[in-house]
Parts: C-alpha cells; sequence; structure tokens
C-alpha cells in the first residue's frame, strides 16, 4: 500500500516562478525522501530529511518536515524547464525498511 | 557517486516467453536490492526485496513462480519474468542500498526496462 499522498497531483509553472510540492503520509517515519523522475527513465535521488530534522537545503531545493501533520514539502526556487519531471516522496518507517511511495506530482516548468 | 545499471533498457517479447532482467551496482556493493513496477502515469510499486545468498522476500500479491529473482553476487540481481502475458507489460526499476555508506537509507535506482509483452 502507498504511504505518501503529494499533492498537488500536477503542477505547471512558468521557469523562475518557484514550485512547492506536498508530500503527506499516515504512520511514524524514520526519514523521507524526494525523488524526481523524468519520463520513461528512472528515479533521481534528490534529497532526505530524518525525522529529527524540520528543514534541509541543497541547491535550489529546500525540504521541510512536521512530523506533527506527517507532512513535508519540497520547494524548487527559480525553477527551469529541466526540471519538469515527476516528483516522488517516499519514506521508511525504520533504518533500514524499504521505501514506500507516494502517487507522485508531475511538474511542468513553461520556458 | 553510486551507479545502477540495468540490462536490457527495453524489451518486447511474445505471449508465454521468459524475460530476464539484469540489475548491476557498478561501483559499490550491494547486500540489498529492490525490484519495482510502475504502470504508466502511476507510482512505483515494491515487488521484492532481493537479499545477496538468500532468498527474496516478495511483496503481498507478487507472485514468486513468476518473478524470480536471484542475487548470486554483491554487485547483481537479474528478476525473470517468467511466461510473460501482455498483463506484465510495465517499467520494471530496481535499485540497490550502498553497503559501504553509513547512509543506508539511500537507495540507488536503476534506469529502468520498459517491457512489452505482445
Amino acid at each position: 500500500s502507498q504511504q505518501g499522498e503529494e499533492d498537488p497531483q500536477a503542477l505547471s509553472i512558468q521557469e523562475g516562478e518557484n514550485a512547492t510540492m506536498n508530500c503527506s503520509y499516515k504512520t511514524s517515519i524514520n526519514n523521507l525522501q524526494w525523488y524526481r523522475q523524468n519520463s520513461g527513465r528512472g528515479l533521481v535521488h534528490l534529497i532526505l530529511i530524518r525525522s529529527n530534522e524540520r528543514e534541509k537545503h541543497s541547491g535550489r531545493l529546500r525540504v521541510t518536515l512536521d512530523t506533527s501533520k506527517k507532512s513535508s514539502s519540497l520547494l524548487i526556487t527559480a525553477s527551469r524547464a529541466a526540471d519538469t519531471a515527476s516528483y516522488f516522496c517516499a519514506t521508511t518507517p525504520g533504518a533500514n525498511s524499504k521505501l514506500t511511495f507516494g502517487k507522485g506530482i508531475t511538474l511542468s516548468v513553461r520556458p | 557517486g553510486a551507479v545502477v545499471s540495468q540490462h536490457p533498457s527495453r524489451v518486447i517479447c511474445k505471449s508465454g516467453t521468459s524475460v530476464k532482467i539484469e540489475c548491476r551496482s557498478l561501483d559499490f556493493q550491494a547486500t540489498t536490492m529492490f525490484w519495482y513496477r510502475q504502470f504508466p502515469k502511476q507510482s512505483l510499486m515494491l515487488m521484492a526485496t532481493s537479499n545477496e545468498g538468500s532468498k527474496a522476500t516478495y511483496e503481498q500479491g507478487v507472485e514468486k513462480d513468476k518473478f524470480l529473482i536471484n542475487h548470486a553476487s554483491l554487485t547483481l540481481s537479474t528478476l525473470t519474468v517468467t511466461s510473460a502475458h501482455p498483463e506484465d507489460s510495465s517499467f520494471y526499476i530496481c535499485s540497490a542500498r550502498d553497503l559501504g555508506q553509513g547512509a543506508l537509507e539511500t537507495q540507488y535506482f536503476g534506469p529502468g526496462t520498459r517491457l512489452l509483452v505482445l
């Protein structure tokens, strides 16, 4: 069964704008990760945030985690056309546990 | 960085035949690899966890006799779709954990294999 639920399911923005994607999950977690998938390709790991962390940055990416609300957000600043892809959140209940993916968000960045 | 390859990237086969997909960790050792299945515009669904030197652990609803997994070495896992049927057509993705990394949570994904069964 799927743990994460992302919203919106689809997002279309203009190049240069910021994109915010949200993920909610149901059970307690050890960490939450965000992945990107270009059409017909494998997944690229973007960022991991642990359950005791609240915010993390990596380049143009900013991830927040609110364990009380069981939610996370991924912010991509100054978006580029190359950011067009599907984005998935994934959670693990334990350190060595399997990943459970959300349904994904399709981001389209218009040049 | 850690690289995972899959072969083939695309395969078309006739109904009733078997297809083998390879997943390799190129620059690291992986005691655990995972096999996922993804239908168009849907999320990844974990099929099984492949453990080096032992039997794979299958998720509920996944037929172990149909999807044979072999993890013979620390860098190679194979998924064989036996007696494939059109409903097995899908995108199959593997991932691997880097044994040498402290961050055991991070999985590295292969580029996927597109299977089309006619």
